[in-house]
């Protein structure tokens, strides 16, 4: 079974620019699950999706968006780049069985995004 | 305020001995605590879930602990092996549907 792919992995923009990062879960998976991974803070949780609702969110400012499709896949956004946005984006797919707090989550590759 | 942590600083072992990780968290009352490996320019990979209710978990040379008393999880390699060498990340489940709150890792050196 493939894994998640996540498109692209590297990427480059300045401060002001905006960026959309995409992701495709595991064929059958239903919740996709986004991260930031920095150095100083570590892996963050920004959102996660199940058939094509947020169903959780984390302490990021309003830049950062996404969204699911009806096929599950789901893509994140960040407008107004800053310097600081710079990270390896991680998403993470899981089963998203109904009622449960957990799954066990499958992570992409990553993207990772440079600000300049 | 809430806390998960873990050694930051890397622990070198020699190969074939055991490894054993710590996590510690705090202000926080997790059902299933899990551990992830990461390897450098990769995404974590999924090693075990233990649950509130179970002491102790194992998976072929890995073995978890959960002591909700002490509020911490120790994570154990066994017969540990130079491929073992990677970041290893401990994370519970806080807030609702598959918020993870990770700790900021332990890196881990098996030297042969």
């Amino acid at each position: 079974k493939a894994g998640v792919t996540q498109t692209p992995r590297y990427l480059i923009k300045t401060r002001g620019q905006q960026v959309t990062l995409s992701c495709s879960p595991i064929s059958g998976h239903r919740s996709v699950s986004w991260y930031q991974q920095t150095p100083g803070q570590g892996l963050q949780f920004l959102f996660e999706y199940f058939s094509e609702t947020q169903r959780n969110k984390g302490n990021f400012p309003g830049r950062f968006s996404g969204r699911q499709f009806s096929n599950s896949r789901s893509e994140m956004n960040v407008s107004t780049l800053e310097l600081g946005d710079s990270a390896l984006y991680l998403c993470a797919s899981s089963w998203g069985t109904s009622g449960s707090y957990t799954d066990t989550q499958y992570f992409g590759p990553g993207t990772r995004l440079t600000v300049l | 305020s809430q806390k998960i942590e873990q050694n930051s600083e890397a622990l070198n072992i020699q190969e074939g001995k055991t490894a054993t990780l710590t996590c510690n968290y705090t202000n926080y009352s997790p059902a299933y605590l899990q551990w992830y490996r990461q390897d450098p320019g990769r995404g974590p990979v999924f090693l075990l879930l233990i649950r509130e209710n179970e002491k102790e978990k194992r998976k072929e040379r890995l073995k978890v602990t959960f002591d909700t008393t002490l509020k911490q999880s120790l994570f154990h390699i066994t017969a540990s092996q130079p491929a073992d060498s990677a970041t290893y990340l401990c994370a519970l489940v806080s807030g609702g549907y598959n918020k993870l709150i990770f700790g900021a890792g332990t890196r881990l050196a098996v030297h042969p």
